[in-house]
């Protein structure tokens, strides 16, 4: 069965750099994309981006440009994200998530798997 | 501000039917196919709804999606207590390039 075990809890300062990591199980990790979802307490879902397990091209929400990092490890089936200068508003749970896309005519893109999430803190 | 638009709040007697609007625009819902997740307390989002209306095997059919021009509505029938759960429907954004989703929507079964 579809797997995605995220790492655990994280605390950080202001100013600090933190990477979450997903590792995938039960599929072909290169045949499919991951996407990196955050949801800040009591607030709805954001799409951070996406990574693709094939070729590790990118695509990242514009908000995070330049301050978040995703990238793949195929040897070990385990996506990754970086979220560097952390803020107290990127106090969340991130998710990570599989894209499979749906062919019927036209191209549907959707999200089947989920990561339980990871909780990250910034406090100083 | 979500760039898709639903109600925050809905709620039904158990066995009653219930509906979620999600409102874009045609740089998203018009022109891209929408999904629908459910958010049960304290845990991850779970598919419910992919490709406007299609539904993934061990969602029961009380469950429907459908679409039209710039919305999307989320039906959910035979209301159960266990339905509680925070609602969200998403799509791709081709002005924005970037996946967005509604604000959520908190069913409570009364």
């Amino acid at each position: 069965q579809v797997q995605l075990v995220q790492s655990g809890a994280e605390v950080k300062k202001p100013g600090a750099s933190v990477k979450v990591s997903c590792k995938a199980s039960g599929y072909t990790f290169t045949r499919y994309g991951i996407s990196w979802v955050r949801q800040a307490p009591g607030q709805g879902l954001e799409w951070m981006g996406w990574i693709s397990a094939y070729n590790g091209n990118t695509n990242y929400a514009q908000k995070l440009q330049g301050r978040v990092t995703m990238s793949t490890d195929t040897s070990t089936n385990t996506a990754y994200m970086e979220l560097r200068s952390l803020r107290s508003d990127d106090t969340a749970v991130y998710y990570c998530a599989r894209e499979t896309i749906h062919y019927s005519g036209s191209y549907s893109y959707y999200f089947d798997y989920w990561g339980q999430g990871t909780l990250v803190t910034v406090s100083s | 501000q979500s760039v898709l638009t639903q109600p925050p709040s809905v709620s039904a007697a158990p066995g009653q039917k219930v509906t979620i609007s999600c409102s874009g625009s045609s740089s998203n819902i018009g022109n891209n196919y929408v999904s629908w997740y459910q958010q049960l307390p304290g845990t991850a989002p779970k598919l419910l709804i992919y490709a406007n209306n299609k539904r993934p095997s061990g969602i029961p059919d009380r469950f429907s999606g459908s679409k039209s021009g710039t919305s999307a509505t989320l039906g959910i029938t035979g209301l159960q207590t266990g339905d509680e759960a925070d609602y969200y429907c998403g799509t791709w954004d081709s002005s924005l390039s970037a996946w967005v989703f509604g604000g959520g929507t908190k069913l409570t079964v009364l």
